[in-house]
């Protein structure tokens, strides 16, 4: 079945910066790749997605990157803000259709 | 918030008992997803079911089992509860439109003793 994998586990950046959360999954077919941010004692809400036919998507602050030749994508945030601290959760649609997440990385905005 | 709803929002059992949740989806999406969060993990996707049928199923054992109505809500059973069952346990709904968006449910923490 689909690997999805997430790096880091945990990223500290001081306010103002920009983090950077990478992703890696093993099958080709897959094709549609959410994130979802997760406050403390709160649902998974989606922030932004992108689908396989497009390299990349931006809104406002936040932007994703797709290689699906490599098989990565990654999620930007800029201009990092103390409410951008939380958990987030890169996932994968398969090739059946089921959406598969990754472990998480805890982002730690840093005054 | 999403038009997704859960119940209960807490649950407390023993070794042995059973459970059932419950998910009410969005207005308009036909498919159910059930997650497993343990705490500090990542969402384990249990099973998905479109129209009534159970059309997807991650890696749990067939103690954990479901159900969809024909109002496109959503059960999930656990038999024989273990204390590692302990999670919070999510639904999310989306339309069976290819590449959807999936919303999720606020969730019920589910505590085995």
């Amino acid at each position: 079945g689909e690997n999805v994998e997430q790096h880091p586990s945990t990223l500290s950046v001081q306010e103002g910066d920009s983090a950077v959360i990478k992703c890696t999954y093993s099958d080709s077919a897959s094709n549609y790749f959410p994130w979802y941010k997760q406050e403390l004692g709160k649902r998974p809400q989606l922030i932004i997605d992108i689908r396989s036919n497009v390299g990349e998507k931006k809104d406002q602050r936040i932007a994703v990157t797709l290689n699906k030749t490599a098989k990565h994508f990654s999620l930007h945030i800029t201009e990092t803000q103390p409410e951008d601290s939380a958990v987030y959760f890169c996932a994968v649609a398969t090739r059946d259709d089921k959406i598969i997440f990754g472990k998480g990385t805890r982002l730690h905005i840093l005054p | 918030e999403t038009g997704v709803t859960q119940s209960p929002t807490h649950l407390i059992k023993t070794r042995g008992q059973q459970v059932t949740l419950r998910c009410s989806s969005q207005s308009g999406h036909n498919t159910v997803s059930w997650y497993q969060q343990a705490l500090g993990q990542g969402p384990q996707f249990i099973f998905q079911y479109y129209r009534e049928e159970e059309n997807g199923r991650g890696n749990f054992p067939p103690r954990f089992s479901g159900l969809q109505f024909p109002n496109y809500s959503s059960e999930l059973n656990v038999n024989a509860l273990e204390l590692d069952d302990s999670a919070l346990y999510l639904c999310a709904s989306r339309g069976w439109r290819e590449f959807n968006e999936q919303f999720f449910g606020p969730g019920t923490r589910l505590t085995v003793l």
